[in-house]
């Protein structure tokens, strides 16, 4: 199957400070990637939807210029908490589309934790 | 009105006994796809199966099969022969219209415990 990954898998910072969240389709080209945020026993809620080489569609709600997504390329999409405040601290999760006919669900990326001090 | 309901915050089930998860869908349109994801305490989503609108059986993988009642907008999971590295959280989620692209609704999910 398709494999997407994540880097960090977990990540502290502080208060103030922005981090970047990587993720990858590894085997794949994924010309749709999606950005995910749950909350501790709470179900995935939609960010943003990320298009490679366009602008992020993002969900509402969900500031713009706070969460900053880049889909450079075909199997590379980059999510950006700018100053982060504690409020932040989720599990970040990406999932990709790919183009392979016989694949109908999206491939997710194993998360990445953040805890904003 | 919620697209993907899951009524059952949690189940407890015994080892190698079965065991269904509901899930119910709200959506006009006529090509959909319904599909189960397992998430465990890493938190990685694990697809398990999915059932197109269109599909007149009933999806199956393994000891993992999807009750689809079109009419009652059901898509139950059946776990079979459940086993202790079943416990974990399970969503359901639903894609509405043909497109692979389209956004997922997901369900607030069931966390299971499969007991010894």
């Amino acid at each position: 199957g398709a494999v997407v990954s994540q880097h960090p898998s977990w990540v502290i910072c502080k208060s103030g400070t922005s981090v970047k969240i990587e993720c990858r389709s590894l085997d794949f080209q994924a010309t749709t990637m999606f950005w995910y945020r749950q909350f501790p026993k709470q179900s995935l809620m939609l960010m943003a939807t990320s298009n490679e080489g366009s602008k992020a569609t993002y969900e509402q709600g969900v500031e713009k210029d706070k969460f900053l997504i880049n889909h450079a390329s075909l199997t590379l999409s980059t999510l950006t908490v700018t100053s982060a405040h504690p409020e932040d601290s989720s599990f970040y999760i990406c999932s990709a589309r790919t183009l392979i006919e016989r694949y109908n669900e999206q491939f997710f990326g194993p998360g990445t934790r953040l805890t904003v001090l | 009105a919620q697209k993907i309901t899951q009524t059952q915050p949690g189940m407890f089930v015994q080892e190698k006994e079965a065991v269904t998860l509901d899930c119910t869908y709200d959506t006009s349109d006529q090509s959909y796809g319904l599909f189960w994801y397992k998430q465990p305490s890493s938190g990685e989503m694990i697809f398990l199966i999915y059932q197109g609108s269109y599909d007149e059986q009933n999806a199956t993988e393994g000891r993992y099969s999807l009750n689809f009642q079109k009419a009652r907008k059901s898509a139950n999971l059946v776990i079979s022969a459940s086993q202790l590295g079943d416990s974990a959280m399970y969503f359901c989620a639903m894609r509405e219209g043909q497109n692979t692209g389209n956004q997922f609704y997901f369900g607030t999910g069931t966390s299971l415990t499969v007991i010894p």
